[in-house]
């Protein structure tokens, strides 16, 4: 079946400082691949998305490209800020969403 | 600007208890889904609703059932809370089909079953 697998945090990094967070995925079919972004207290939010190999998705800073070959969809920011911090999901879609387990930012000034 | 809201942000039920959670949305989406967030296991699907009164079982399913007679409101009812279902819950809509299957979800509802 479907799954996907992200790096585990937390992650801490200091202001400014590039962001990579890997997420691979396993699937049949040609899935959709989502980034949503949960800061403290709150629901889920999408971040980007991207619907079909090589697209990439992109806000706020943040993007992702869709690696047929690599089946990854890597979130990467290059210069991230303290309100980046919060945890982070990446996504695949069947008829509900497959989530992976979350990666925790903590970023510091 | 859509809109996913859940009746409760914090709930303190006791064990044996029976709890319902609420969830509305404003967007007219056909699927409604219900989550459960734990620390280490991410989101777990528990049911979700392609119509009205229409249900499906998503991956964890024992303990819960659900309600949707109306379009915009999918209830999660724990017929008899337990401490293992102490939890966060996220409610979550999307339309059924047709381009890319985009998820709205409401703020949660942090469960505590003592």
């Amino acid at each position: 079946g479907n799954s996907v697998t992200q790096m585990e945090g937390p992650v801490t990094l200091s202001e400014e400082a590039f962001l990579t967070i890997n997420c691979t995925y396993t699937a049949t079919g040609y899935p959709s691949l989502f980034w949503y972004v949960q800061y403290p207290g709150e629901g889920l939010q999408l971040l980007l998305k991207a619907t079909k190999a090589d697209d990439k998705g992109s806000n706020k800073g943040f993007e992702a490209t869709y690696r047929k070959e690599t089946t990854s969809f890597h979130l990467e920011k290059g210069s991230v800020q303290v309100s980046d911090s919060a945890v982070y999901f990446c996504a695949l879609s069947g008829y509900a969403l497959n989530f992976g387990k979350g990666t925790s930012l903590l970023v510091t000034p | 600007d859509v809109k996913v809201t859940q009746s409760s942000r914090y709930l303190v039920k006791r064990t044996g208890e029976k709890v319902f959670l609420e969830c509305v949305q404003d967007m007219d989406h056909e699927n409604m889904f219900w989550y459960r967030q734990d620390p280490g296991l991410g989101l777990r699907l528990i049911y979700f609703s392609y119509d009205v009164k229409m249900k499906e079982k998503g991956d964890i399913p024992e303990g819960y059932s659900v309600s949707r007679e109306k379009k915009e409101r999918f209830s999660l009812i724990l017929e008899s809370a337990s401490t293992n279902q102490t939890s966060m819950y996220l409610c979550a809509s999307s339309l059924l089909t047709g381009g890319l299957p985009e998820q709205y979800f409401g703020p949660g509802t942090r469960l505590t079953v003592t």
